[in-house]
């Protein structure tokens, strides 16, 4: 069982947009400002999209955005396209006892 | 360009030791922070444990589950980062990635490395 919970799926057609949540609690995600979010296609590595809850690394397009409210993360994929089909996955730093907890993932479909 | 490559993934017996090797290119190595996660299909990814940096002591932490069994180790002088594996129990299956870890965040990934264990 994953330290924090996400839909198992989400699904928009193309143009449209998509938010995936990620509810933690007060000791991960409600705690600290490092949430983190990971997009994974089929047989990849994972892949930063978005650190420090609403930051983008360079190259990852300004589609990609993140925010937080409480215990509660979220990714927000605006105008959807065909290649953001993939799994998704958020992580939160936990302090110094777990350090890294991640969820278990969101599967995107662009219909 | 920054590369990560893991090697050393293979079928190992229940009890027995591995050792994960990770091979560091295109970025300060021996400055940045390093880490291993792993993706089991049932577990999703896991957070295994990390190495600072060599100036910073090379301090190593590690997750509940691979605490005592795992050991996170650096050669600087080669751009190498190591996973020791001992005691392995079935539960350890799982493919294991190399990253690099800045602020509680896996920045770059290696192509992962194949643990099974199994009799």
């Amino acid at each position: 069982q994953s330290a924090l919970t996400q839909p198992p799926s989400a699904s928009g057609s193309p143009g449209q947009s998509v938010t995936i949540s990620c509810t933690g609690t007060s000791s991960d995600v409600g705690g600290y400002h490092y949430v983190s979010w990971y997009q994974q296609h089929p047989g990849k590595a994972p892949k930063l999209m978005i650190y420090e809850v609403s930051k983008r690394p360079s190259g990852v397009p300004d589609r990609f955005s993140g925010s937080k409210s409480g215990n509660t993360a979220s990714l927000t994929v605006s105008g959807l396209q065909a290649e953001d089909e993939a799994d998704y996955y958020c992580s939160s730093y936990a302090g110094s006892n777990k350090f890294s907890v991640f969820g278990a993932g969101t599967k995107v479909t662009v219909l | 360009e920054v590369q990560l490559v893991e090697s050393g993934g293979d079928l190992v017996k229940p009890g027995g030791s591995l050792r994960l090797s990770c091979a560091a290119s295109g970025f300060p190595f021996s400055h940045t922070y390093m880490g291993w996660v792993r993706q089991t299909p049932g577990k999703g990814l896991e957070w295994v444990g990390r190495i600072t940096a060599t100036r910073d002591g090379a301090t190593t932490d590690y997750a509940a589950p691979v605490k005592g069994r795992f050991t996170i180790s650096r050669d600087d002088s080669k751009n190498m980062l190591f996973l020791q594996m001992n005691t392995l129990k079935n539960e350890d299956t799982a493919v294991y990635y190399c990253t690099t870890e800045v602020w509680f965040r896996a920045d770059v990934w290696g192509q992962g490395a194949t643990v099974i264990v199994s009799s």
